[in-house]
């Protein structure tokens, strides 16, 4: 089935640095989807990306869908101590007569003061 | 507006016992979810209802039955618990499936299994 490989799965910085997650699909992806897990909580719906090369911010926060829609990327910059958690990219479950959401595994984000 | 709210929050079962997690959302979706996470893992989908009345086997449906007993509520049981399944539990909700709905997850259900 359709995966979706996340990376890096931990990243250590420090407050007020950059930080960058990627996503890459194995297949072409109608649309992308990107959830923030803090610590002990669930996931909450970022945004969704639809059309290839898309770019959309969210104050500190860029996200990009890939010109071929098999790759996104979030990226933060000047990190808070607020940005830390699991940051997760999803995308749409094909084949086999799935639906729903495939996630990837995830980047935990841990930031040092 | 309480969304998707799930029960119990935590459990700790014995290897053998059964148990059933129940989920209600309240925003009309048609779609409810049910995924495990485990450290490493990310989210895996066990279950799925399209809508009422149909459910459907996600990645990892072993050991698992679900029932969608109205549009409302969609409940995950355990017949015979096993170590493998403690995790924790999120149920969630959309719209619809398919390309392009949100998905909301409810805030957990802890699972141990001794």
């Amino acid at each position: 089935g359709q995966q979706v490989m996340q990376i890096p799965q931990y990243q250590h910085v420090q407050e007020g640095e950059d930080f960058t997650t990627y996503c890459n699909s194995s297949t072409t992806l109608s649309n992308i989807q990107w959830y923030k897990q803090r610590p002990g909580g669930h996931p909450v719906f970022l945004i969704q990306l639809v059309k290839s090369g898309e770019v959309k911010k969210q104050k500190r926060l860029t996200f990009q869908f890939g010109e071929a829609k098999k790759n996104s990327s979030l990226h933060i910059t000047a990190t808070q101590t607020t940005d830390v958690g699991t940051y997760f990219c999803a995308g749409p479950i094909s084949g086999g007569g799935a639906d729903g959401l495939t996630f990837g595994k995830g980047t935990h984000l841990i930031i040092q003061p | 507006n309480a969304g998707v709210t799930q029960t119990p929050k935590f459990q700790v079962l014995k290897t053998g016992q059964s148990m059933t997690l129940q989920c209600a959302q309240d925003m009309n979706h048609n779609s409810m979810y049910w995924y495990r996470q485990d450290p490493g893992m990310g989210l895996r989908l066990i279950y799925y209802s399209a809508s009422e009345g149909t459910t459907d086997k996600g990645e990892v449906p072993n050991g698992y039955n679900v029932s969608r007993l109205n549009k409302r509520e969609f409940s995950l049981r355990l017949e015979s618990a096993a170590p493998s399944q403690t995790s924790v539990y999120f149920c969630a909700s959309s719209e619809s499936v398919g390309p392009g709905n949100t998905i909301y997850f409810g805030e957990g259900s802890w699972l141990t299994v001794v």
